[in-house]
């Protein structure tokens, strides 16, 4: 089992939709981290967390530390959020971020 | 613009002709890693390095080599590439490792195949 699971592993949706990303890790973390992905393109930070919630525009992400799940969520989405996110987890004693293996987002218009 | 810059973006080269991925950050990161992404098994750790001059193997080092000789700088060596290198290399840096609020920064990517 990995540590980092993500689910859905593909989504699609249509323009408007509320969309949701869930994340859930099984090792202790000291932050976790969500990241996009466009096709063909570098890999951009969204969040980072380390308790409760951040919001930066249309993209919310919360996370539940006892629970050890985190969730992306985007508001009123948009073709341009076509993307893959990728959940990555700081494990505590480790100097590495662990990966979950991305959620393929296709918004349609 | 605080940036993490690789280069080169695309390469296609032959099986055995060592090669030099570069890597530089312009925040005064102490903390700078190398994954590769591959479909199917998502990013790996190549290597790692904490500081100038530390450096030390992540997930899937073998046939990689990096050195930290300045702060900005992190090469990622391949040198005798094999088919099985080809993949989406990543660099990434943050200030240091330890903190809850580092955020970390990605280079664009380099598209690596050989043949």
């Amino acid at each position: 089992k990995n540590e980092v699971e993500q689910s859905p592993q593909n989504l699609t949706a249509q323009e408007g939709e509320f969309i949701t990303i869930n994340c859930s890790y099984s090792v202790g973390i000291s932050a976790l981290h969500w990241l996009q992905q466009h096709p063909g393109g570098g890999i951009v930070s969204l969040f980072m967390l380390s308790s409760g919630k951040k919001k930066h525009g249309r993209l919310i992400a919360t996370i539940n530390i006892q629970e050890k799940h985190s969730s992306l969520h985007i508001t009123a989405s948009h073709p341009r959020d076509s993307a893959v996110y990728i959940c990555a987890v700081r494990s505590t004693g480790a100097q590495k971020l662990v990966f979950g293996q991305g959620t393929r987002l296709t918004i349609n218009p | 613009e605080a940036q993490v810059t690789q280069n080169p973006r695309y390469l296609i080269t032959v099986t055995g002709k060592k090669l030099t991925v570069t890597c530089s950050q312009n925040m005064n990161h102490e903390y700078m890693s190398w994954y590769r992404q591959d479909p199917g098994l998502g990013l790996r750790q190549i290597y790692y390095s904490m500081n100038v001059e530390v450096t030390d193997k992540g997930d899937v080092p073998e046939g990689y080599k990096v050195s930290r000789k300045e702060k900005r700088n992190f090469p990622l060596i391949l040198e005798s590439p094999s088919p099985n290198q080809t993949s989406l290399y990543f660099c990434a840096s943050s200030l240091w490792w330890g903190g809850r609020n580092t955020e970390a920064f990605f280079g664009q990517g380099t598209r690596l195949t050989v043949v």
